[in-house]
């Protein structure tokens, strides 16, 4: 089946710096990835969709300048969190939809960030 | 607005029982309805998805019917296995146009027991 990889799966940083989450279709072709933001025992929540070579749509409350979205190709979307605090601590898990597809989202394995 | 209420965990069973996980929802319109399986380790995996009413969706001995007249979307196996161990989401898909935007529910973790 289609394989999502998210990299890493796990950091840890300092309070103040940025963080860059990679997620990579490997064997197809994602015209639309999304983000999720998952809070212990809470639902996976939507931050955004990204397509690619455009701008990414922001979830309502979700604030665009602290966590930067970039498509750059059909293969590779990434979630930078700038100026990370404690309180942006997650589980980040991404998903892509395969071109020309609106009906399946194929999920990676997530990635944990903890803010020190 | 659009949610979905699944119920807590963690579920812990012996290997052949019966499992029910019970999820229903809140939408406006005729939503899709689905349940995704994470194992440890790895990323969200479709199990089945059910698009309108009174379907039912059907995957390795997984089974769900769409019930609009109760807004629900239960999970059953009829005798589950240690390698169904995992966390199980169900999640909804509003009718818009365009690809899908997926509501989750806060999952729920089973472990079956040898």
């Amino acid at each position: 089946g289609a394989v999502v990889s998210q990299h890493p799966s796990w950091v840890i940083c300092k309070s103040g710096t940025s963080v860059k989450i990679e997620c990579r279709s490997l064997d197809f072709q994602a015209t639309t990835m999304f983000w999720y933001r998952q809070f212990p025992k809470q639902s996976l929540m939507l931050m955004a969709t990204s397509n690619e070579g455009s701008k990414a749509t922001y979830e309502q409350g979700v604030e665009k300048d602290k966590f930067l979205i970039n498509h750059a190709s059909l293969t590779l979307s990434t979630l930078t969190v700038t100026s990370a605090h404690p309180e942006d601590s997650s589980f980040y898990i991404c998903s892509a939809a395969p071109g020309g597809r609106v009906d399946i989202q194929y999920f990676g394995a997530g990635t944990r960030l903890s803010v020190l | 607005g659009n949610s979905v209420t699944q119920m807590e965990g963690p579920v812990t069973l012996s290997e052949e029982a019966f499992l029910t996980i019970n999820c229903t929802y809140t939408a406006t319109g005729y939503p899709s309805l689905f349940w995704y399986v994470q194992y440890p380790g790895e990323g969200l995996q479709l199990l089945l998805k059910a698009t309108k009413a009174d379907d039912k969706g059907s995957n390795k001995g997984f089974e769900a019917t769409y019930r609009k007249e109760t807004t629900s979307f239960h999970l059953e196996k009829g005798s589950v296995q240690v390698s169904d161990s995992a966390v199980y989401f169900c999640a909804l898909s509003p009718p818009t146009s365009g690809t899908y935007k997926y509501i989750f529910g806060t999952g729920t973790r089973l472990k079956v027991l040898a």
